[in-house]
C-alpha cells in the first residue's frame, strides 16, 4: 500500500462546477498537510496546508482533514479552465521529519 | 511566500559529461533542501534530501557517487549529475524549507535532457 495514494484521474468538471480532489494516506501520526499544483512542464506551487481536523477556506479552495478518517480533500469552487492541472497531496509522515511523501496526483481538466 | 529559484532552467549535453544545477532560496534560509526528479507523465520522486553544513541522506535506489549534492550555505544547494547518460534525462526540481515555513517552496526545475 503506498503511503500518500490520488486518483491519477482525469477529473473533468465543467466551468464552473466544484472540483472535489481527494487523498488518503496510511500513517496515522501524520500531521502536516499540503496541496500543491503542478500545470505540465512546470514545478509544484504550493495552493495551502492544514493541519487540524475540519475545513479550512482561501478564496476558491476548500481544503479538508479527517484524521480519523486518515482523508484530506480539496475543494475548488466555481472551476475555471485555468484550474486544469495536475494536483498533488503531499503529506508530512511522523516521524519522516521535514520531509514530504507525495501521492501521485490527480489531473484536473476543467472544460469550458 | 518564499521564492527558489533554479538555474539553468534547462540543459543539453553531450553523454558522458557533468552538470551542475543550482538551487536558490532568494529571501529566505534554507536549512533544508530537497531534490526531487520527475518523468514524463510520473510525480516527484524525492532523490536526496539536505541540511546546511552536512551530507546529503539519499534515498533508496540513488546513486551518491553520480548524484552529488553539496548545501554549503543556508541558501544555495548544487546537485551535480556526474557522467550523464540518456536515461538521466528528465525535470530535477528542487525544493527548500525554513525561515519559519512548514512547507516547502519549489524552484522552477531545470530540464536535462543527455543526448
Amino acid at each position: 500500500q503506498k503511503e500518500v495514494e490520488q486518483n491519477s484521474g482525469p477529473l473533468s468538471v465543467p466551468e464552473g462546477a466544484i472540483a472535489s480532489l481527494n487523498c488518503t494516506y496510511s500513517d496515522r501520526g501524520s500531521q502536516s498537510f499540503f496541496w500543491y499544483r503542478q500545470y505540465s512542464g512546470k514545478s509544484p506551487e504550493l495552493i495551502m496546508f492544514i493541519y487540524s481536523n475540519g475545513d479550512k477556506e482561501d478564496g476558491r479552495f476548500t481544503a479538508q482533514l479527517n484524521k480519523a478518517s486518515q482523508y484530506v480533500s480539496l475543494l475548488i469552487r466555481d472551476s475555471q479552465p485555468s484550474d486544469s492541472a495536475t494536483y498533488l497531496c503531499a503529506v508530512n509522515i511522523d516521524g519522516a521529519g521535514n520531509m514530504l511523501t507525495f501521492g501521485g496526483g490527480t489531473r484536473l481538466m476543467v472544460k469550458p | 511566500g518564499a521564492v527558489v529559484s533554479q538555474h539553468p532552467s534547462w540543459v543539453i549535453c553531450k553523454s558522458g559529461t557533468s552538470v551542475k544545477i543550482e538551487c536558490r532560496s532568494l529571501d529566505f534560509q534554507a536549512t533544508t533542501m530537497f531534490w526531487y526528479r520527475q518523468f514524463p507523465k510520473q510525480s516527484l520522486m524525492l532523490m536526496a534530501t539536505s541540511n546546511e553544513g552536512s551530507k546529503a541522506t539519499y534515498e533508496q535506489g540513488v546513486e551518491k557517487d553520480k548524484f552529488l549534492i553539496n548545501h554549503a550555505s543556508l541558501t544555495l544547494s548544487t546537485l551535480t549529475v556526474t557522467s550523464a547518460h540518456p536515461e538521466d534525462s528528465s525535470f530535477y526540481i528542487c525544493s527548500a524549507r525554513g525561515g519559519g515555513f512548514d512547507e516547502q517552496f519549489f524552484g522552477p526545475g531545470t530540464r536535462l535532457t543527455v543526448l
